[in-house]
Protein backbone atom coordinates (compact mmCIF):
# COMPACT_ATOMS: atom_id res chain seq x y z
CA UNK A 1 0.00 0.00 0.00
CA UNK A 2 1.05 3.26 -0.63
CA UNK A 3 1.81 6.06 2.52
CA UNK A 4 3.14 9.37 2.74
CA UNK A 5 5.90 10.64 5.16
CA UNK A 6 6.09 13.91 6.70
CA UNK A 7 8.88 15.18 8.99
CA UNK A 8 9.48 16.65 11.47
CA UNK A 9 5.99 17.14 13.03
CA UNK A 10 6.49 20.54 14.82
CA UNK A 11 9.26 22.79 14.09
CA UNK A 12 10.26 25.93 16.06
CA UNK A 13 12.63 27.94 14.42
CA UNK A 14 14.11 31.92 14.85
CA UNK A 15 13.53 34.31 12.11
CA UNK A 16 16.67 34.15 9.52
CA UNK A 17 17.34 30.67 9.63
CA UNK A 18 16.99 28.25 7.16
CA UNK A 19 14.31 25.44 6.51
CA UNK A 20 14.22 22.08 5.38
CA UNK A 21 10.74 19.93 5.37
CA UNK A 22 10.66 16.43 3.90
CA UNK A 23 8.43 14.47 2.52
CA UNK A 24 8.90 11.10 0.77
CA UNK A 25 6.09 8.70 -0.56
CA UNK A 26 6.10 5.32 -0.58
CA UNK A 27 4.68 2.28 -2.77
CA UNK A 28 3.95 4.20 -6.03
CA UNK A 29 6.29 5.55 -8.98
CA UNK A 30 6.31 8.47 -10.45
CA UNK A 31 3.42 10.68 -8.66
CA UNK A 32 2.63 14.38 -8.47
CA UNK A 33 3.37 15.94 -5.36
CA UNK A 34 2.39 19.22 -4.01
CA UNK A 35 3.38 21.67 -0.93
CA UNK A 36 0.13 23.16 0.70
CA UNK A 37 0.17 25.56 3.42
CA UNK A 38 -2.48 26.59 5.78
CA UNK A 39 -2.64 29.09 8.15
CA UNK A 40 -4.26 29.30 11.37
CA UNK A 41 -7.97 29.56 10.59
CA UNK A 42 -7.56 29.44 7.17
CA UNK A 43 -7.93 27.10 4.57
CA UNK A 44 -5.07 25.21 2.18
CA UNK A 45 -3.35 27.20 0.23
CA UNK A 46 -1.15 25.66 -2.85
CA UNK A 47 2.67 26.47 -3.19
CA UNK A 48 4.20 23.88 -5.25
CA UNK A 49 3.59 20.78 -7.27
CA UNK A 50 5.59 18.58 -9.48
CA UNK A 51 5.12 16.09 -12.19
CA UNK A 52 8.53 14.77 -11.96
CA UNK A 53 12.30 14.87 -11.15
CA UNK A 54 13.78 18.31 -11.22
CA UNK A 55 9.98 19.63 -12.33
CA UNK A 56 8.71 22.48 -9.88
CA UNK A 57 6.12 24.78 -10.58
CA UNK A 58 5.22 27.85 -7.78
CA UNK A 59 1.47 28.73 -7.47
CA UNK A 60 2.34 32.07 -5.65
CA UNK A 61 6.12 34.56 -4.84
CA UNK A 62 6.77 33.70 -1.56
CA UNK A 63 10.45 33.11 0.83
CA UNK A 64 9.61 29.47 -0.09
CA UNK A 65 11.43 27.09 -2.74
CA UNK A 66 11.01 23.38 -3.14
CA UNK A 67 12.83 20.63 -5.26
CA UNK A 68 12.48 17.19 -6.22
CA UNK A 69 15.87 15.36 -6.01
CA UNK A 70 14.10 11.89 -6.13
CA UNK A 71 11.19 10.22 -7.95
CA UNK A 72 9.36 10.33 -4.50
CA UNK A 73 10.93 12.74 -2.45
CA UNK A 74 10.14 16.27 -1.98
CA UNK A 75 11.78 18.94 -0.19
CA UNK A 76 10.61 22.67 0.94
CA UNK A 77 13.31 24.98 1.62
CA UNK A 78 13.62 28.79 2.93
CA UNK A 79 17.13 30.10 3.32
CA UNK A 80 16.18 32.81 5.45
CA UNK A 81 12.32 32.52 7.46
CA UNK A 82 10.36 35.06 8.27
CA UNK A 83 7.28 35.43 10.57
CA UNK A 84 4.45 35.50 7.69
CA UNK A 85 6.15 31.72 6.82
CA UNK A 86 4.62 29.81 10.25
CA UNK A 87 2.04 27.69 9.34
CA UNK A 88 0.84 23.99 9.22
CA UNK A 89 2.60 22.55 5.50
CA UNK A 90 1.22 20.03 4.21
CA UNK A 91 2.34 17.36 1.49
CA UNK A 92 0.19 15.29 -0.36
CA UNK A 93 0.49 12.81 -3.82
CA UNK A 94 -1.57 11.99 -6.34
CA UNK A 95 -2.89 8.40 -6.25
CA UNK A 96 -3.51 7.92 -9.74
CA UNK A 97 -3.60 9.44 -12.96
CA UNK A 98 -6.78 7.97 -14.31
CA UNK A 99 -10.57 9.21 -13.01
CA UNK A 100 -10.44 11.19 -10.52
CA UNK A 101 -6.58 11.89 -9.60
CA UNK A 102 -7.25 11.40 -5.86
CA UNK A 103 -5.19 13.82 -3.86
CA UNK A 104 -3.53 11.95 -0.68
CA UNK A 105 -1.90 13.89 2.38
CA UNK A 106 0.75 13.77 4.83
CA UNK A 107 0.22 14.18 8.84
CA UNK A 108 1.42 17.82 8.08
CA UNK A 109 4.52 19.99 9.90
CA UNK A 110 3.20 22.76 12.31
CA UNK A 111 6.08 25.39 11.49
CA UNK A 112 6.24 28.17 14.40
CA UNK A 113 8.77 31.20 12.86
CA UNK A 114 9.59 33.15 16.22
CA UNK B 1 -12.37 27.61 -12.59
CA UNK B 2 -15.44 26.64 -10.56
CA UNK B 3 -15.63 28.01 -7.22
CA UNK B 4 -17.99 26.75 -4.23
CA UNK B 5 -20.13 28.17 -1.29
CA UNK B 6 -20.90 26.34 1.65
CA UNK B 7 -22.41 27.07 4.59
CA UNK B 8 -19.96 28.21 7.50
CA UNK B 9 -20.51 25.53 9.85
CA UNK B 10 -23.48 23.06 10.97
CA UNK B 11 -24.29 20.82 13.94
CA UNK B 12 -25.53 17.39 14.24
CA UNK B 13 -26.49 15.11 16.47
CA UNK B 14 -24.32 11.90 17.02
CA UNK B 15 -26.34 9.10 15.33
CA UNK B 16 -28.27 11.11 12.95
CA UNK B 17 -27.74 11.88 9.28
CA UNK B 18 -25.07 14.65 8.81
CA UNK B 19 -26.18 16.51 5.30
CA UNK B 20 -23.50 19.17 4.11
CA UNK B 21 -24.35 20.95 1.33
CA UNK B 22 -22.79 22.68 -2.04
CA UNK B 23 -23.09 25.05 -4.22
CA UNK B 24 -21.04 25.03 -7.81
CA UNK B 25 -22.97 26.79 -10.18
CA UNK B 26 -20.24 27.70 -12.46
CA UNK B 27 -18.93 23.81 -12.49
CA UNK B 28 -17.74 23.07 -16.11
CA UNK B 29 -19.16 20.17 -17.71
CA UNK B 30 -15.95 17.60 -17.37
CA UNK B 31 -14.81 19.01 -13.62
CA UNK B 32 -15.77 16.47 -10.63
CA UNK B 33 -17.11 17.33 -7.54
CA UNK B 34 -14.60 16.07 -4.76
CA UNK B 35 -15.17 16.29 -0.68
CA UNK B 36 -12.68 16.08 2.07
CA UNK B 37 -11.95 16.68 5.66
CA UNK B 38 -9.87 17.89 8.11
CA UNK B 39 -9.93 16.85 11.45
CA UNK B 40 -7.99 19.25 14.08
CA UNK B 41 -4.49 19.44 13.40
CA UNK B 42 -4.33 16.58 10.87
CA UNK B 43 -3.85 16.55 7.13
CA UNK B 44 -6.97 16.27 4.86
CA UNK B 45 -8.72 13.32 4.02
CA UNK B 46 -10.05 12.28 1.22
CA UNK B 47 -14.18 11.18 1.19
CA UNK B 48 -15.71 11.08 -2.96
CA UNK B 49 -15.54 12.38 -5.52
CA UNK B 50 -18.30 12.08 -8.45
CA UNK B 51 -19.07 13.46 -11.72
CA UNK B 52 -22.74 13.25 -12.57
CA UNK B 53 -24.01 10.65 -10.96
CA UNK B 54 -24.44 9.79 -7.05
CA UNK B 55 -21.70 7.89 -5.41
CA UNK B 56 -21.39 5.89 -2.45
CA UNK B 57 -18.36 4.40 -0.98
CA UNK B 58 -17.91 3.31 3.15
CA UNK B 59 -17.84 6.64 4.49
CA UNK B 60 -20.50 8.60 2.83
CA UNK B 61 -22.87 8.96 0.17
CA UNK B 62 -22.45 12.01 -2.65
CA UNK B 63 -25.83 13.24 -4.36
CA UNK B 64 -24.96 15.60 -7.10
CA UNK B 65 -28.37 17.48 -8.73
CA UNK B 66 -28.82 16.83 -12.22
CA UNK B 67 -27.78 20.36 -13.35
CA UNK B 68 -25.12 19.71 -11.39
CA UNK B 69 -24.71 22.68 -10.13
CA UNK B 70 -24.96 21.49 -6.37
CA UNK B 71 -24.47 18.66 -4.49
CA UNK B 72 -24.83 17.07 -1.21
CA UNK B 73 -22.18 15.00 0.98
CA UNK B 74 -24.04 12.78 3.08
CA UNK B 75 -22.72 10.72 6.20
CA UNK B 76 -25.62 8.42 7.12
CA UNK B 77 -24.88 8.15 10.84
CA UNK B 78 -22.66 10.59 12.34
CA UNK B 79 -20.12 9.53 15.14
CA UNK B 80 -17.93 12.43 17.52
CA UNK B 81 -14.79 11.63 14.94
CA UNK B 82 -16.63 13.14 12.17
CA UNK B 83 -16.04 16.38 13.53
CA UNK B 84 -14.23 18.60 10.75
CA UNK B 85 -14.11 20.63 8.56
CA UNK B 86 -15.73 19.62 5.58
CA UNK B 87 -14.62 21.10 2.26
CA UNK B 88 -16.00 20.82 -1.00
CA UNK B 89 -14.28 21.17 -4.12
CA UNK B 90 -14.09 21.33 -7.81
CA UNK B 91 -11.33 19.95 -9.90
CA UNK B 92 -9.05 22.61 -11.74
CA UNK B 93 -8.87 21.59 -15.15
CA UNK B 94 -5.03 20.90 -16.15
CA UNK B 95 -2.40 17.66 -15.86
CA UNK B 96 -1.26 18.36 -12.51
CA UNK B 97 -4.84 17.92 -11.00
CA UNK B 98 -4.43 21.51 -8.16
CA UNK B 99 -6.89 21.62 -5.80
CA UNK B 100 -8.35 24.80 -5.05
CA UNK B 101 -9.77 24.95 -1.08
CA UNK B 102 -12.09 27.28 0.21
CA UNK B 103 -13.47 27.74 3.90
CA UNK B 104 -15.45 24.54 3.92
CA UNK B 105 -18.29 23.63 6.41
CA UNK B 106 -16.92 22.83 10.59
CA UNK B 107 -19.49 20.39 11.25
CA UNK B 108 -20.06 19.71 14.97
CA UNK B 109 -21.50 16.28 15.97
CA UNK B 110 -22.98 16.38 19.59
CA UNK B 111 -24.36 13.50 21.85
Amino acid sequence: SQTIHQWPATLVQPVGSPLSLECTVEGTSNPNLYWYRQAAGRGLQLLFYSVGIGQISSEVPQNLSASRPQDRQFILSSKKLLLSDSGFYLCAWTADRGRGNIQYFGAGTRLSVL
Amino acid sequence: DAKTTQPTSMDCAEGRAANLPCNHSTISGNEYVYWYRQIHSQGPQYIIHGLKNNETNEMASLIITEDRKSSTLILPHATLRDTAVYYCIVRVKGGYNKLIFGAGTRLAVHP
